[in-house]
């Protein structure tokens, strides 16, 4: 079936640095993909909507400086968290639609999620 | 402001047990809701997209049922098994394309015992 890989799964860095999310759809072309993010005992809350080859769509409330957003081909999205602090410490999450091939429905294959933690 | 409501927020039953939860979501310019399975670990997967009002759908021992008039939908799972164990979440969107932005309920956590 369609698969996401999303990498690094969990990170730990020093308070000011940057950290480089990836996601990649193996087995389709993914023209757009969402990120969410998960604070604990929360639902997952998009925010961005990453286009191949133009700019991502943030959502209210997302700086776009902090969260850079790259989908530089069909298979690749980056999500790059600059000048991390605690408070971005989270859990990012990735998603592409595909179609299912028995239904035909439309729905989202999903990264297995990167836990971000800033010290 | 779309909100996306699932109840309980945890649920503990026995192998065998038969259980249901609720996603309740705004029913106004609704385009479709989305079930997935989040097991520990491992990445959402769809289980079921479900856009007509009355829609029921089944797969194995897992079916759900929308009422888009009232904005509700449920999920049954019959004889519950411990690999059933999982979150459930529930995701609806409203608008006319079916790649739209998918908002996303807390989710229900299942864990069945042996």
């Amino acid at each position: 079936g369609a698969v996401v890989s999303q990498h690094p799964s969990w990170v730990i860095c020093k308070s000011g640095t940057s950290v480089k999310i990836e996601c990649r759809s193996l087995d389709f072309q993914a023209t757009t993909m969402f990120w969410y993010r998960q604070f604990p005992k929360q639902s997952l809350m998009l925010m961005a909507t990453s286009n191949e080859g133009s700019k991502a769509t943030y959502e209210q409330g997302v700086e776009k400086d902090k969260f850079l957003i790259n989908h530089a081909s069909l298979t690749l999205s980056t999500l790059t968290v600059t000048s991390a602090h605690p408070e971005d410490s989270s859990f990012y999450i990735c998603s592409a639609y595909r179609q299912e091939r028995l239904t035909g429905a439309n729905v989202l294959t999903f990264g297995a999620g990167s836990r971000l933690t800033v010290l | 402001i779309l909100n996306v409501e699932q109840s309980p927020q945890s649920l503990h039953v026995q192998e065998g047990d038969s259980t249901n939860f609720t996603c309740s979501f705004p029913s106004s310019n609704f385009y479709a809701l989305h079930w997935y399975r989040w097991e520990t670990a491992k990445s959402p997967e769809a289980l079921f997209v479900m856009t007509l009002n009355g829609d029921e759908k089944k797969k194995g021992r897992i079916s759900a049922t929308l009422n888009t008039k009232e904005g509700y939908s449920y999920l049954y799972i019959k004889g519950s098994q411990p690999e059933d164990s999982a979150t459930y979440l529930c995701a609806s969107y409203a608008g006319g394309t079916s790649y739209g932005k998918l908002t996303f309920g807390q989710g229900t956590i299942l864990t069945v015992h042996p």
